[in-house]
């Protein structure tokens, strides 16, 4: 079946540094991805999306890689701030099929 | 973005009674979902709610332990039944929407209800 990983479980890093983090998945078919944010009692949130037909997509602060070859996905934050502090997951989805998502990394920044 | 609410946040039940969670967005959306994340760990999907017919249910989860009903396109409920300590979770409603911008719907989340049993 679908899976997705991360390579990373724990990531910290001192404020002010760029923060990138892996995500592995296993199904070649998922043609769209994303990466949320969560942070403590809350509900996951929207950070940024990519699908299959691109290899680089960048946000404010973040840019998400995808490279289908070898079916990784990465999330790197520029310049990370004590805000940013938060479990990250991945997902994908194949056409309408449910996001399957990953195990979750979490970010610790260093003031 | 989709503004989700859920009732309550958090409960505190006992082993063997039952917890109604409520799922408001404050438009009308394509999809609703219902996920469960246990502590430290990933996402994991319990179940769709359809507007109008029983619920798709994941692999590993029954309509007899999980019951959801969807009556409208802005609201849907999922109980938690003959509850266990193995239930204690956080419980994530999701709602799809088209996104004008693309040919996929964007996936938004609760704010989750924490549920402990004892």
């Amino acid at each position: 079946g679908e899976s997705v990983g991360l390579h990373l479980p724990t990531l910290s890093v001192q404020e002010g540094d760029n923060s990138i983090i892996n995500c592995a998945y296993s199904n070649s078919a998922s043609d769209y991805f994303i990466w949320y944010k969560q942070e403590s009692g809350k509900g996951p949130q929207f950070i940024i999306d990519i699908r299959s037909n691109m290899d680089k997509r960048q946000g404010q602060r973040v840019t998400v890689l995808l490279n289908k070859t070898v079916k990784h996905l990465s999330l790197q934050i520029a310049a990370t701030q004590p805000g940013d502090s938060a479990v990250y997951f991945c997902a994908q989805t194949s056409g309408n099929t449910p996001l399957v998502f990953g195990k979750g990394t979490r970010l610790s920044v260093i003031a | 973005s989709a503004v989700i609410s859920q009732k309550p946040s958090r409960d505190i039940c006992q082993r063997g009674t039952s917890l109604t969670i409520q799922c408001q967005v404050d438009s009308q959306v394509t999809m609703m979902f219902w996920y469960r994340q246990q502590p430290g760990q990933s996402l994991t999907l319990i179940a769709t709610a359809n507007q109008g017919s029983e619920a798709t249910y994941e692999s590993g989860f029954v309509i007899d332990k999980f019951p959801i009903s969807r009556p409208n396109l802005t609201f849907s409920t999922l109980t938690v039944s003959n509850m266990s300590p193995e239930d204690s979770s956080i419980y994530l409603c999701s709602v799809e929407r088209f996104s004008l911008a693309g040919s996929y719907n964007e996936q938004f989340f609760g704010p989750g209800t924490r549920l402990t049993v004892l």
